[in-house]
Protein backbone atom coordinates (compact mmCIF):
# COMPACT_ATOMS: atom_id res chain seq x y z
CA UNK A 1 0.00 0.00 0.00
CA UNK A 2 1.37 2.94 -1.00
CA UNK A 3 2.46 5.76 1.56
CA UNK A 4 1.10 9.82 1.79
CA UNK A 5 2.94 10.88 -1.42
CA UNK A 6 4.37 14.87 -1.33
CA UNK A 7 5.42 16.25 -4.46
CA UNK A 8 7.87 17.90 -5.27
CA UNK A 9 10.30 16.99 -2.70
CA UNK A 10 12.78 20.41 -3.07
CA UNK A 11 11.52 23.46 -4.48
CA UNK A 12 13.41 27.38 -4.33
CA UNK A 13 11.35 30.17 -5.75
CA UNK A 14 11.71 34.29 -5.09
CA UNK A 15 10.04 36.15 -3.21
CA UNK A 16 7.14 37.27 -4.59
CA UNK A 17 6.21 34.60 -6.26
CA UNK A 18 3.70 31.91 -5.32
CA UNK A 19 3.72 28.13 -5.36
CA UNK A 20 1.53 25.13 -5.37
CA UNK A 21 2.40 21.70 -3.84
CA UNK A 22 0.90 18.71 -4.15
CA UNK A 23 -0.72 15.92 -1.58
CA UNK A 24 -1.44 12.53 -3.20
CA UNK A 25 -3.05 10.88 0.51
CA UNK A 26 -3.16 7.25 1.05
CA UNK A 27 -5.88 5.16 -0.93
CA UNK A 28 -9.03 5.49 1.01
CA UNK A 29 -8.02 7.90 3.49
CA UNK A 30 -10.32 11.08 3.11
CA UNK A 31 -8.60 13.60 5.37
CA UNK A 32 -6.03 15.74 4.54
CA UNK A 33 -3.89 17.50 7.07
CA UNK A 34 -1.02 20.55 6.34
CA UNK A 35 1.85 21.47 8.46
CA UNK A 36 4.47 23.71 8.37
CA UNK A 37 7.49 22.77 10.39
CA UNK A 38 10.56 25.26 10.69
CA UNK A 39 13.29 25.65 13.01
CA UNK A 40 12.18 28.84 15.05
CA UNK A 41 8.82 28.02 15.26
CA UNK A 42 8.57 23.88 15.00
CA UNK A 43 5.71 22.28 13.65
CA UNK A 44 2.36 24.57 13.25
CA UNK A 45 -0.98 23.50 12.09
CA UNK A 46 -1.39 24.97 8.97
CA UNK A 47 -5.35 23.51 7.78
CA UNK A 48 -7.27 20.26 7.58
CA UNK A 49 -9.52 19.10 4.66
CA UNK A 50 -12.44 16.76 4.67
CA UNK A 51 -14.24 15.49 1.68
CA UNK A 52 -13.46 18.70 0.05
CA UNK A 53 -14.08 20.80 2.91
CA UNK A 54 -11.73 22.67 5.09
CA UNK A 55 -12.63 21.88 8.42
CA UNK A 56 -10.14 23.39 10.54
CA UNK A 57 -7.57 26.30 9.80
CA UNK A 58 -4.60 27.24 11.65
CA UNK A 59 -3.44 31.01 12.63
CA UNK A 60 -1.36 31.59 9.50
CA UNK A 61 -1.90 34.50 7.03
CA UNK A 62 -4.63 34.20 3.78
CA UNK A 63 -1.59 33.83 1.25
CA UNK A 64 -1.94 30.37 2.62
CA UNK A 65 -4.64 28.36 1.38
CA UNK A 66 -5.59 24.58 -0.10
CA UNK A 67 -8.02 23.18 -1.52
CA UNK A 68 -8.91 18.69 -1.59
CA UNK A 69 -10.15 17.15 -4.97
CA UNK A 70 -12.89 14.58 -5.23
CA UNK A 71 -10.55 11.56 -5.12
CA UNK A 72 -8.86 13.29 -1.56
CA UNK A 73 -5.81 14.79 -3.11
CA UNK A 74 -4.98 18.03 -1.47
CA UNK A 75 -2.87 21.44 -2.67
CA UNK A 76 -1.73 23.34 -0.96
CA UNK A 77 -0.79 27.33 -2.44
CA UNK A 78 1.29 30.20 -0.85
CA UNK A 79 1.25 33.33 -2.40
CA UNK A 80 3.42 36.05 -2.55
CA UNK A 81 6.11 34.75 -1.25
CA UNK A 82 8.43 35.20 1.77
CA UNK A 83 11.52 34.55 3.07
CA UNK A 84 9.94 33.55 6.10
CA UNK A 85 7.69 30.99 4.72
CA UNK A 86 11.31 28.68 3.82
CA UNK A 87 10.20 25.70 5.42
CA UNK A 88 9.78 21.83 5.30
CA UNK A 89 5.74 21.65 4.70
CA UNK A 90 4.06 18.33 5.53
CA UNK A 91 1.37 16.36 4.41
CA UNK A 92 -0.45 13.63 7.19
CA UNK A 93 -3.61 11.57 5.66
CA UNK A 94 -5.82 9.65 7.73
CA UNK A 95 -8.67 7.13 7.58
CA UNK A 96 -11.55 9.33 8.65
CA UNK A 97 -10.32 12.39 10.39
CA UNK A 98 -11.42 11.20 13.32
CA UNK A 99 -8.60 12.64 16.53
CA UNK A 100 -8.23 8.95 17.66
CA UNK A 101 -7.31 7.75 14.10
CA UNK A 102 -3.28 7.33 13.08
CA UNK A 103 -2.56 10.45 11.16
CA UNK A 104 0.44 9.12 8.20
CA UNK A 105 3.05 11.65 7.47
CA UNK A 106 4.90 12.13 3.70
CA UNK A 107 8.43 13.01 3.43
CA UNK A 108 7.56 16.62 3.10
CA UNK A 109 8.33 19.41 0.72
CA UNK A 110 11.04 21.75 1.39
CA UNK A 111 10.25 24.99 -0.07
CA UNK A 112 13.18 27.51 -0.08
CA UNK A 113 12.43 31.19 -0.56
CA UNK A 114 14.95 33.39 -1.90
CA UNK B 1 -6.12 25.97 23.51
CA UNK B 2 -3.59 23.07 23.91
CA UNK B 3 0.02 23.30 24.39
CA UNK B 4 2.88 20.71 24.82
CA UNK B 5 6.53 21.41 26.47
CA UNK B 6 9.57 18.81 26.01
CA UNK B 7 11.91 20.14 28.12
CA UNK B 8 15.15 18.97 26.91
CA UNK B 9 15.81 20.18 23.07
CA UNK B 10 18.65 17.38 23.27
CA UNK B 11 19.44 14.03 25.00
CA UNK B 12 22.68 12.57 24.29
CA UNK B 13 23.32 9.09 25.64
CA UNK B 14 25.24 5.91 25.14
CA UNK B 15 24.27 3.18 22.99
CA UNK B 16 22.48 0.33 25.26
CA UNK B 17 21.82 2.79 27.92
CA UNK B 18 17.78 3.51 28.92
CA UNK B 19 17.11 7.16 27.87
CA UNK B 20 13.93 9.00 28.72
CA UNK B 21 12.05 12.01 27.03
CA UNK B 22 9.77 13.72 28.70
CA UNK B 23 6.70 15.90 27.91
CA UNK B 24 4.59 17.93 29.81
CA UNK B 25 1.22 19.28 27.85
CA UNK B 26 -1.72 21.88 29.11
CA UNK B 27 -5.56 21.46 28.22
CA UNK B 28 -8.31 22.43 28.92
CA UNK B 29 -10.17 19.33 28.04
CA UNK B 30 -9.03 15.99 27.53
CA UNK B 31 -6.65 14.75 24.95
CA UNK B 32 -5.14 11.89 23.18
CA UNK B 33 -1.55 12.14 23.46
CA UNK B 34 0.92 11.02 20.93
CA UNK B 35 4.91 10.58 20.34
CA UNK B 36 5.68 10.59 16.61
CA UNK B 37 9.36 10.37 15.10
CA UNK B 38 11.67 12.24 12.58
CA UNK B 39 14.62 10.86 10.94
CA UNK B 40 16.57 13.56 8.74
CA UNK B 41 14.59 14.68 5.69
CA UNK B 42 11.79 12.78 6.35
CA UNK B 43 8.28 12.49 7.42
CA UNK B 44 7.07 11.73 10.79
CA UNK B 45 6.19 8.25 12.28
CA UNK B 46 3.75 7.30 14.94
CA UNK B 47 6.06 5.67 17.62
CA UNK B 48 2.75 5.38 20.11
CA UNK B 49 -0.50 6.99 21.16
CA UNK B 50 -2.43 7.22 24.08
CA UNK B 51 -6.62 7.38 23.74
CA UNK B 52 -7.84 6.02 26.92
CA UNK B 53 -7.76 2.91 29.41
CA UNK B 54 -3.98 1.31 30.40
CA UNK B 55 -1.64 4.25 30.82
CA UNK B 56 1.15 2.61 29.87
CA UNK B 57 1.51 1.92 26.46
CA UNK B 58 3.85 0.60 23.90
CA UNK B 59 4.95 1.35 21.04
CA UNK B 60 6.96 0.26 18.16
CA UNK B 61 10.93 -0.03 18.24
CA UNK B 62 10.73 -0.92 22.26
CA UNK B 63 9.24 2.08 22.88
CA UNK B 64 7.15 2.85 25.93
CA UNK B 65 5.34 5.99 27.20
CA UNK B 66 3.47 6.54 30.35
CA UNK B 67 -0.19 9.02 30.83
CA UNK B 68 0.33 10.45 34.13
CA UNK B 69 -2.88 12.75 34.05
CA UNK B 70 -2.47 13.99 37.68
CA UNK B 71 1.19 15.36 36.51
CA UNK B 72 0.16 16.10 32.73
CA UNK B 73 2.83 13.98 31.50
CA UNK B 74 3.89 11.38 28.74
CA UNK B 75 7.25 10.97 28.60
CA UNK B 76 8.64 8.45 26.36
CA UNK B 77 11.15 5.95 27.37
CA UNK B 78 13.38 2.97 25.74
CA UNK B 79 15.50 0.85 28.28
CA UNK B 80 18.29 -0.04 25.69
CA UNK B 81 19.01 2.68 22.86
CA UNK B 82 20.49 1.52 19.52
CA UNK B 83 22.23 3.79 17.05
CA UNK B 84 19.26 3.75 14.79
CA UNK B 85 17.38 5.61 17.38
CA UNK B 86 19.33 8.60 16.75
CA UNK B 87 16.63 11.18 15.50
CA UNK B 88 14.21 13.69 16.64
CA UNK B 89 11.11 13.01 18.87
CA UNK B 90 8.20 14.73 19.01
CA UNK B 91 4.99 15.24 21.35
CA UNK B 92 2.06 15.75 20.91
CA UNK B 93 -1.59 16.93 21.59
CA UNK B 94 -5.34 16.54 20.33
CA UNK B 95 -8.22 17.29 21.78
CA UNK B 96 -10.91 15.09 21.99
CA UNK B 97 -13.53 16.76 21.65
CA UNK B 98 -14.10 20.35 19.37
CA UNK B 99 -14.08 20.80 15.48
CA UNK B 100 -11.48 19.82 13.50
CA UNK B 101 -8.17 17.08 14.07
CA UNK B 102 -5.35 19.57 14.61
CA UNK B 103 -2.77 18.50 16.56
CA UNK B 104 -0.51 20.37 18.76
CA UNK B 105 3.23 19.75 18.46
CA UNK B 106 6.14 19.85 21.26
CA UNK B 107 9.39 21.52 19.93
CA UNK B 108 11.14 18.34 19.75
CA UNK B 109 14.13 16.25 21.10
CA UNK B 110 16.98 15.90 19.81
CA UNK B 111 18.18 12.23 20.85
CA UNK B 112 22.05 11.49 20.17
CA UNK B 113 22.51 7.86 20.49
CA UNK B 114 26.70 7.40 20.75
CA UNK B 115 28.92 4.82 20.91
Amino acid sequence: KAGVTQTPRYLIKTRGQQVTLSCSPISGHRSVSWYQQTPGQGLQFLFEYFSETQRNKGNFPGRFSGRQFSNSRSEMNVSTLELGDSALYLCASSLDGQRNTEAFFGQGTRLTVV
Amino acid sequence: AQSVTQLDSQVPVFEEAPVELRCNYSSSVSVYLFWYVQYPNQGLQLLLKYLSGSTLVKGINGFEAEFNKSQTSFHLRKPSVHISDTAEYFCAVIANTGGGNKLTFGTGTQLKVEL
